[in-house]
C-alpha cells in the first residue's frame, strides 16, 4: 500500500531556533498533503492544507508566517517551524491523499520539543 | 466537514468482539465514512470506510445504518494491539477537502 515517511520522528531545538520537518509520499504522487499537530491527550489539529505549485492554504488562527509550508514536488512537502518557542513544543504529522481510492496516509509523526 | 460524535473511551476484553459507534445525524449524500485509528506516538492508521453498504476487511468491519446517520466499527476479536484511539470521520469522495478529526473513541483492551 502507499507509504508516507516524514523525517525526523523526533527533534529537540534549542528556543529561537528553526525546524524542518520533511513528508515524502513513497510510492505515489500526493497533489495534496495536510499538516497535523497533536498536544497531549488530544486530537489531531488542522493546520494547513499543502498543494504541489501553490501557496499552503492555513487553518485559521495558524500562522503562516511562523509555520512555514513549501511543496515543492509531487512528493515532499516540507514544514518549517521558524523561531521555535516552547509552546511549539508537539507532535506534528503530515498525511497525503494516494491510491485509486483516494484513502488518506499518515506520516508516523514528528515528535518536537523545544527547550 | 459534517461533525461526527463518539463515545470518549470503551473498553474491551481480549479476544472478543468490539462495537464501536459513531453518530453522524448531518451526513450528507455524497460523505463517506472513514474509520482511523491511532496508537501512541504514531501517525492515524486507515481502518475501513464506506458510504451506504457494511463492510468487511482484514481489519473490521463497518456496519452502517439504513438512514447513514450513525455507524458501528467492529473488531472481531480484540486483541492487546488494537488498544487505541479511534477516529470516525466523513469525507466527500474525490474532493481534495481537509479531514477533520473529532475527539476520537479511546480503545482499553484487558488482558
Amino acid at each position: 500500500g502507499a507509504v508516507v515517511s516524514q523525517h525526523p520522528s523526533w527533534v529537540i531545538c534549542k528556543s529561537g531556533t528553526s525546524v524542518k520537518i520533511e513528508c515524502r509520499s513513497l510510492d505515489f504522487q500526493a497533489t495534496t498533503m495536510f499538516w497535523y499537530r497533536q498536544f497531549p491527550k488530544q486530537s489531531l489539529m488542522l493546520m494547513a492544507t499543502s498543494n504541489e505549485g501553490s501557496k499552503a492554504t492555513y487553518e485559521q488562527g495558524v500562522e503562516k508566517d511562523k509555520f512555514l509550508i513549501n511543496h515543492a514536488s509531487l512528493t515532499l512537502s516540507t514544514l518549517t517551524v521558524t523561531s521555535a518557542h516552547p509552546e511549539d513544543s508537539s507532535f506534528y504529522i503530515c498525511s497525503a491523499i494516494g491510491g485509486v481510492d483516494e484513502k488518506l496516509f499518515f506520516g508516523s509523526g514528528t515528535q518536537l520539543s523545544v527547550l | 466537514d459534517a461533525k461526527t460524535t463518539q463515545p470518549n473511551s470503551m473498553e474491551s476484553n481480549e479476544e472478543e468482539p468490539v462495537h464501536l459507534p459513531c453518530n453522524h445525524s448531518t451526513i450528507s449524500g455524497t460523505d463517506y465514512i472513514h474509520w482511523y485509528r491511532q496508537l501512541p506516538s504514531q501517525g492515524p492508521e486507515y481502518v475501513i470506510h464506506g458510504l451506504t453498504s457494511n463492510v468487511n476487511n482484514r481489519m473490521a468491519s463497518l456496519a452502517i445504518a439504513e438512514d447513514r446517520k450513525s455507524s458501528t466499527l467492529i473488531l472481531h476479536r480484540a486483541t492487546l494491539r488494537d488498544a487505541a484511539v479511534y477516529y470516525c470521520i466523513l469525507r466527500t469522495w474525490g474532493a481534495t477537502n481537509k479531514l477533520i478529526f473529532g475527539t476520537g473513541t479511546l480503545l482499553a483492551v484487558q488482558p
